[in-house]
């Protein structure tokens, strides 16, 4: 079945720029069915919806990030990327990739997270 | 924007008990756009509910869903100790294309 797994660098400082990437395995990326998305969630709070790509690169990004935000794509490793820059603490959270079916237009799939912690 | 309101914030209840959980748009919505998710601590969320009603691929028909316009329901029949977790809604639209409401707990009586 299929699966996504978040890879990061866990901790970083103030101002940098935040690179992570879901690596999709047991199935295609390059699917015509899915959209591929980031979501994060602080620390015991809710989950924030940041952006997602298909498989052609186009693109659509929550207003609240999205001059800080690029999603891309790359069909041959099967994977998708997050940057992020100029991350501040409130940054702090669990990114978690998750695939949209078109048409269920809900998450069916979800990565395990992976935790990013800003901090000087 | 459409803004999800969940309630209530906690609910306390025992196993075998009977859980309803609300969730209010801003403004109607299609139900075909809502869908409900369970996150249990330290785990991602999982899909319930698709579509206001369809159960996901593996979900037990103890979890059903219900609604239109703006007031939607999950209902779980009977609680079993597995379900006791965070419940959260979820809305396509536009911009930004999907939101979360902010969640109900079900923790054990």
């Amino acid at each position: 079945q299929v699966q996504l797994q978040e890879s990061g660098p866990g901790l970083m400082k103030p101002s940098e720029t935040l690179s992570l990437t879901c690596t999709v395995s047991g199935g295609s990326i390059s699917s015509e069915s899915y959209y591929w998305n980031w979501i994060r969630q602080p620390a015991g709070k809710g989950l924030e919806w940041i952006g997602h790509i298909y498989h052609s690169g186009s693109t659509n990004y929550n207003p609240s990030l999205k001059s800080r935000v690029t999603i891309s794509i790359d069909t041959s490793k099967n994977q998708l990327s997050l940057k992020m820059t100029s991350v501040t603490a409130p940054d702090t959270a669990v990114y978690y990739c998750a695939r949209v079916l078109w048409g269920w237009y809900a998450f069916d799939i979800w990565g395990q997270g992976t935790m990013v912690t800003v901090s000087s | 924007e459409i803004v999800l309101t969940q309630s209530p914030g906690t609910l306390s209840l025992s196993p075998g008990e009977r859980a309803t959980l609300s969730c209010r748009a801003s403004q109607s919505v299609s139900s075909s756009f809502l869908a409900w998710y369970q996150q249990k601590p330290g785990q991602a969320p999982g899909l319930l509910i698709y579509g206001a009603s369809s159960r996901a691929t593996g979900i037990p028909d103890r979890f059903s869903g219900s609604g239109s316009g703006t007031d939607f329901t999950l209902t779980i029949s009977r609680l079993e100790p597995e379900d006791f977790a965070v419940y959260y809604c979820q809305h396509y639209g536009s911009s930004p294309i999907f939101t979360f409401g902010p969640g109900t707990k079900v923790d054990i009586k």
